[in-house]
Order: C-alpha cells, then sequence, then structure tokens
C-alpha cells in the first residue's frame, strides 16, 4: 500500500523562527501536494510538484515556501513563522498521469507558532 | 475556482443505520468526486469515486452523481461505529490535469452502538 511519512509529527516555534517540514513518499508518484487543515475551513491547498526540482503555488500560497529534492521528499517552509500558521498541515502523494487522480495522505504534523 | 459544499455538517445515528450525505459543487464539467475518510488524529483516505453520471457501489457504500444538478451523494449501508469519522467530498477541477482536489469542509459523522 501507499506509504506517505511526515516530520515532526508535533512541532512548537515561536514566531519569526524559521520551520522545515518534511515528507517522504515511497509511492513513486509525481505529483506531491501540501495542505493545512483547519476548522471552519477544511482542507486548502499551499503548494504542489510535479516532479523532482518543481514547485507549483497552489491556493494559499503566501508565507510558505516548497522544495522538492527528490522523487521521494517534499518539503514546507515557513521563512518567519506567524500564529496564524498554527495549523495541522498534511502531504499527499498522487499520479495524475494514471487518471484516478487518487491521493495518498500522511498522518499530518500538528504545528504550534507561540 | 471551485466551491465543494457539504451537508449536514454533523450527524449522528445508531449502529445499524444508513447514513446519507450530501455534496454540490459548482462546476459541472468537473472530473472525478472522491469521498475521503478521516478518523480523529489520521490523514484523509480515499473511499469511492465517481465520474459519470449515475451510481457506482462498492461494498457497503454507494455513490450517485447528478452533474446536472452539480450534486453527489455518499450512503452507507449498515453503519458501524467504526465508520464514525469525518467525511470529506473533494473535485477535480475542469481541466486539471495536476491531480489537485478541492475540499469540502466535511461531515462529522457518529455511530452509536
Amino acid at each position: 500500500e501507499a506509504a506517505v511519512t511526515q516530520s515532526p509529527r508535533n512541532k512548537v516555534a515561536v514566531t519569526g523562527g524559521k520551520v522545515t517540514l518534511s515528507c517522504n513518499q515511497t509511492n513513486n508518484h509525481n505529483n506531491m501536494y501540501w495542505y493545512r487543515q483547519d476548522t471552519g475551513h477544511g482542507l486548502r491547498l499551499i503548494h504542489y510538484s510535479y516532479g523532482a526540482g518543481s514547485t507549483e503555488k497552489g491556493d494559499i500560497p503566501d508565507g510558505y515556501k516548497a522544495s522538492r529534492p527528490s522523487q521521494e521528499n517534499f518539503s514546507l517552509i515557513l521563512e518567519l513563522a506567524t500564529p496564524s500558521q498554527t495549523s495541522v498541515y498534511f502531504c499527499a502523494s498522487g499520479d495524475a498521469g494514471q487518471g484516478t487522480y487518487e491521493q495518498y495522505f500522511g498522518p499530518g504534523t500538528r504545528l504550534t507558532v507561540l | 475556482q471551485e466551491k465543494v459544499q457539504q451537508s449536514p455538517e454533523s450527524l449522528i445515528v445508531p449502529e445499524g443505520a444508513m447514513v446519507s450525505l450530501n455534496c454540490s459543487f459548482s462546476d459541472s464539467a468537473s472530473q472525478s468526486i472522491w469521498w475521503y475518510q478521516q478518523h480523529p488524529g489520521k490523514g484523509p483516505k480515499a473511499l469511492i469515486s465517481i465520474f459519470s453520471n449515475g451510481n457506482k457501489k462498492e461494498g457497503r457504500l454507494t455513490v450517485y452523481l447528478n452533474r446536472a444538478s452539480l450534486h453527489v451523494s455518499l450512503h452507507i449501508k449498515d453503519s458501524q461505529p467504526s465508520d464514525s469519522a469525518v467525511y470529506l467530498c473533494a473535485v477535480t477541477p475542469t481541466g486539471a490535469n495536476t491531480g489537485k482536489l478541492t475540499f469540502g469542509h466535511g461531515t462529522i459523522l457518529r455511530v452509536h452502538p
């Protein structure tokens, strides 16, 4: 079965600090996605990638950067964390080329910015 | 931008009941429509998808799609306490070969024994 892992699982950061969330997938999927999930907003797409070296802006990219150094790894970077970025972050992988568009999600990272 | 709305926001049913969840979307040309299940503290997991008008049945799950009315529903037969979770409707926007999904806010389902 598809496997997506995230680290860390929980993170407390200070306002203005730099935070890096990591995601690894062993599915050999081309596409990877970063979402945040907040009560009242559901899952919202931050950044996504078509493959190693590519990153694209999603629906709410402001304040976030992404990096895809390899097929397996996709990172989300908060250069200057703010309390409004306190949320649960999910990474997902999928292969739109197969026409199914199914996404496989990781377990999430709970980020608290104080 | 595609909009996805789900109803009801929450639902409590007794074990064995039929559960019906609703989802409306804004673009009739949207591609696949997915239902995901999310248990507390876990990531969403895909349950079932549909592309063509009509219905699709998999085990205890049946999904109905009506593109003309921009509506899709998920029905869970003989519900179990283990079905208690958040159910998310997700739509692949028109022309998107990126695999991007737009999610609704979800329906919280609780099945009590």
